[in-house]
């Protein structure tokens, strides 16, 4: 079974500020795992994702996340927040494809950037 | 690359009718679809996986006789709601996992249906 924990439904940061978003799992297979954001009214955009290898992955909008299998976690940062990031963001598990490759969804984090 | 797309993106109709909505992957093939409903400030809850050439699999407490699911293409994938009731007024979203990447799911833009 797996499941996700996004620790804190809304985040406010200022313009320029770290933005952290903070994400825990548990499966019971070794996992694959998403960050999503979503825009009002429409669909998910994939921001990064780690399989395999180098723990530490970039994504897109200058957006990067670490695995860290001790802890769990597969936290979202970004350095410097901008305006265009207010949006909500999910972090989502799937096992490998041989076990089954379903995304679980966390229940979200809304970004708000203060200017 | 990696484009999903939904039509129609915004459907209203009257209770009791029938909605088709279409989700294509537009530069991949996708053996498999899924989809997805979001209810206002929730997150995605999977409804149903969508497999070509067979028969879909529903999620636990999903009607598949009022949620029709036909996936008979590489790169199309539809969803019925047949009969459709005020209460099954959502967002509705579909993704497609890349048959050159097996590991991930790209995302539709989503369809609101709204249920009179």
């Amino acid at each position: 079974a797996q499941s996700v924990t996004q620790l804190g439904s809304h985040v406010s940061v200022s313009e320029g500020a770290l933005v952290l978003l903070r994400c825990n799992y548990s499966s019971s297979v070794p996992p694959y795992l998403f960050w999503y954001v979503q825009y009002p009214n429409q669909g998910l955009q994939l921001l990064l994702k780690y399989t395999t290898g180098a723990t530490l992955v970039k994504g897109i909008n200058g957006f990067e996340a670490e695995f860290k299998k001790s802890e769990t976690s597969f936290h979202l940062t970004k350095p410097s927040a901008h305006m265009s990031d207010a949006a909500e963001y999910f972090c989502a598990v799937s096992g490998r494809r041989e076990y089954g490759n379903k995304l679980v969804f966390g229940a979200g984090t809304i970004l708000r950037v203060k200017s | 690359g990696a484009v999903v797309s939904q039509h129609p993106s915004r459907v209203i109709c009257k209770s009791g009718t029938s909605v088709k909505i279409e989700c294509r992957s537009l530069d991949f093939q996708a053996t498999t679809m899924f989809w997805y409903r979001q209810f206002p400030k929730k997150s995605l809850m999977l409804m149903a996986t969508s497999n070509e050439g067979s028969k879909a699999t529903y999620e636990q407490g999903v009607e598949k006789d009022k949620f029709l699911i036909n996936h008979a293409s590489l790169t199309l994938s539809t969803l019925t709601v047949t009969s459709a009731h005020p209460e099954d007024s959502s967002f509705y979203i579909c993704s497609a996992r890349d048959d050159g990447e097996r590991d991930t799911q790209y995302f539709g833009p989503g369809t609101r249906l709204t249920v009179l």
